[in-house]
């Protein structure tokens, strides 16, 4: 069975600073690994998704996310934050792009100015 | 780029009554659409996944009578939530992905409160 886990509730981060959301995920064979990012009383907006290929991706909003297959793990991360990245954060994986995605539990990015 | 729209975007009813909520593809042909929910500071939930003429497949633990799914066309699918209760409420987001193996698009969410 797919799951993913964010092990962050919340995390704070000056404006400026690097900022990094972290991701594990748990699925057989080649995942498909998403993030997404909410905004207040609105829908997802879609920021990356690793298929294949290089194991860094790079996404909307200067955001890019690494693919660690040894780890299980596909990080967001972003070399200097903003006050308007301040949202809710979701990790996702998926067999496929077309087929149902498993969210994790989402992890609130806090940027102070 | 895909577009997904959601009708109405908000919806307040009082219990016992039914609402429907519609997802729609503008731009493009949607022959899978998937509905989820999401309670406040929650992660969002698949409830069931529709193909274009077919029944809709649920989630286990999401009831098929209380909540229905119809997809009727390719670009529409529609979203009843029957002899809706205050439990109900929540944040409905629907997505459409088309033909092959292509992206996922996420509806803006409808939020509905039963009073």
């Amino acid at each position: 069975a797919q799951s993913v886990a964010q092990p962050e509730d919340q995390v704070n981060v000056a404006e400026g600073n690097p900022l990094t959301v972290k991701c594990t995920y748990s699925v057989s064979g080649n995942p498909y690994l998403f993030w997404y990012v909410q905004y207040p009383n609105r829908g997802l907006q879609f920021l990356l998704k690793y298929i294949t290929g290089d194991n860094l991706v790079k996404g909307s909003y200067g955001f890019e996310a690494e693919f660690n297959k040894s780890q299980t793990s596909f990080h967001l991360k972003k070399p200097s934050a903003l006050v308007s990245d301040s949202a809710l954060y979701f990790c996702a994986v998926s067999y496929s792009s077309a087929s149902k995605i498993i969210f994790g539990s989402g992890t609130r990015l806090s940027i102070r100015p | 780029g895909a577009v997904v729209s959601q009708h109405p975007s908000w919806v307040i009813c009082k219990s016992g009554t039914s609402v429907k909520i519609e997802c729609r593809s503008l731009d493009f042909q949607a022959t899978t659409m998937f509905w989820y929910r999401q309670f406040p500071k929650q992660s969002l939930m698949l409830m069931a996944t529709s193909n274009e003429g077919s029944k809709a497949t649920y989630e286990q633990g999401v009831e098929k009578d209380k909540f229905l799914i119809n997809h009727a066309s390719l670009t529409l699918s529609t979203l009843t939530v029957t002899s809706a209760h205050p439990e109900d409420s929540s944040f409905y987001i629907c997505s459409a992905s088309g033909r092959g193996d292509n992206e996922q698009f996420f509806g803006p969410g409808t939020r509905l409160t039963v009073l």
